[in-house]
């Protein structure tokens, strides 16, 4: 049974750090995985979806990895800012025909100014 | 493009009583899926419709169930509501499933 798992739960950085988030996941056999943020109460916005041949994506400041293998994911943010505050969740696609994604439990960022 | 749409925003209703959400997807998406967001349980897939079929549903209770329309527009319905199931409702589209999912704002369900 696939599981993802994102380490830490919660992370407080000064504005201007760069950071990665993790996302660990059990079972490598997935169609892609994708990022996403969430704003308290808000809805999900997609951030980077990566397929299973790719390596990395990038968009603007962040940049999200893929190590198939060994079953993990990062997501680096470059300069921080204090609107980079959110809940950051990863998902992942199982090969399988289930047509859902298996999200983690996310990671809440705080960017102190 | 608009974004996917979901209606209402929000919701009261008392435990016993019967909710229709509902979800627009984005122009060209056929595949919409629901999920519930809890702050014990996470997020968590109820179904997936792509062409009006129900292709996939998770553990939930018979209660939940949902259909697509030929415009792509999906419903989901909750009968006999329970405290449990107060929740973020959250509807996504892609294109057949398998592409990049987009997420609407949510319904927020509370049970009373």
């Amino acid at each position: 049974k696939q599981e993802v798992t994102q380490i830490p739960a919660a992370l407080s950085v000064p504005e201007g750090e760069n950071l990665v988030l993790n996302c660990s996941f059990t079972d490598s056999a997935i169609y892609n995985l994708q990022w996403f943020r969430q704003d308290p109460g808000k809805g999900l916005t997609s951030l980077l979806l990566i397929q299973s041949s790719q390596r990395e994506q990038t968009s603007g400041r962040l940049n999200a990895s893929l190590d198939k293998s060994s079953g993990r994911s990062t997501l680096y943010i470059a300069a921080s800012q204090p609107g980079d505050s959110a809940t950051y969740l990863c998902a992942v696609r199982p090969l399988d025909s289930s047509y859902k994604l298996i999200f983690g439990s996310g990671t809440r960022l705080l960017v102190r100014p | 493009k608009a974004g996917v749409t979901q209606t209402p925003r929000y919701l009261i209703k008392t435990r016993g009583q019967q909710v229709t959400l509902s979800c627009s997807p984005i122009s060209g998406h056929r595949s919409v899926s629901w999920y519930q967001q809890t702050p014990g349980q996470g997020l968590q897939f109820l179904f997936e419709y792509f062409s009006e079929t129900q292709r996939n549903k998770g553990n939930f209770p018979g209660r939940f169930s949902g259909r697509q329309f030929s415009n792509s527009r999906s419903e989901m319905n909750v009968s006999t509501l329970e405290l449990g199931d107060s929740a973020l409702y959250l509807c996504a589209s892609s294109l057949d499933g398998f592409y990049e999912q987009y997420f609407g704002p949510g319904t927020r369900l509370t049970v009373t």
